[in-house]
């Protein structure tokens, strides 16, 4: 059972471009979303977050947004650049301050080309 | 600073075999994550550690898969008689407190090759 759905699975933008990636769950009890960005041969580090009481959250040109009422987020990648090229990963948390671990959803392989 | 170190980074194992993969947390941090990643089923949750409270050991898909974690630091997750389809990347996470607030830090991953 994938609880968190995660589209498109590769993604190829020029550079300059926006960059844009969708997530969808299932379970309302998620309160935390966070993205991470992944590259060859090194594990998730952690990009941005958001909690589902703000629609849409900012820090330099990675902007989550988030809609509560269809149970989706998207992550936008503004000027895209080559260096952004990695693997971004959506993921949930429930906090209960027990075992906050990440539900992941499959991945989005970036390419950004010149 | 230091960050979460996994070892070894590859290990390359015979189906039947036993393997262990180390995990050294970020010096404080009391929760520590294990996560499997591999192409059919993306990241995945397996165990989870915090202070001296009872690991949640909900993901682990099989009985053949055992974690521990020593003093409150190190951990060590255990594959006893490995199967081909344990054949993925482990990767490792810690943070400063348990709550969705506190970034989980990851290590560089163990790849594990099961022939």
């Amino acid at each position: 059972q994938q609880q968190v759905k995660q589209s498109p699975q590769s993604l190829i933008v020029q550079k300059g471009g926006i960059s844009i990636i969708n997530c969808a769950y299932e379970n309302t009890a998620f309160d935390y979303f966070p993205w991470y960005q992944q590259f060859p041969g090194k594990g998730p580090a952690l990009l941005i977050a958001i909690r589902p009481d703000v629609s849409e959250k900012k820090e330099g040109r990675f902007t989550i947004s988030f809609n509560k009422s269809a149970k989706q987020f998207s992550l936008h990648i503004m000027d895209s650049q080559p260096g952004d090229s990695a693997t971004y990963f959506c993921a949930a948390v429930i906090s209960n301050f027990g075992n906050e671990k990440l539900t992941f959803g499959t991945g989005t392989r970036l390419t950004i080309i010149p | 600073g230091a960050g979460v170190s996994q070892s070894p980074s590859n290990k390359v194992t015979e189906k039947g075999k036993d393997v262990e993969l180390r995990c050294d947390p970020i010096s404080g941090h009391t929760a520590l994550y294990w996560y499997r990643q591999s192409l059919g089923q993306g990241l995945e949750f397996l165990i989870y550690f915090q202070g001296n409270s009872a690991p949640d050991k909900s993901g682990l898909p099989s009985d053949r898969f055992s974690a521990e974690r020593t003093g409150g630091s190190v951990s060590t997750l255990t594959i006893q008689r490995t199967q081909q389809e344990d054949s993925a990347v482990y990767l490792c996470a810690s943070s400063s407190k348990p709550g969705a607030g506190y970034e989980q830090y990851f290590g560089p991953g163990t790849r594990l090759t099961v022939t």
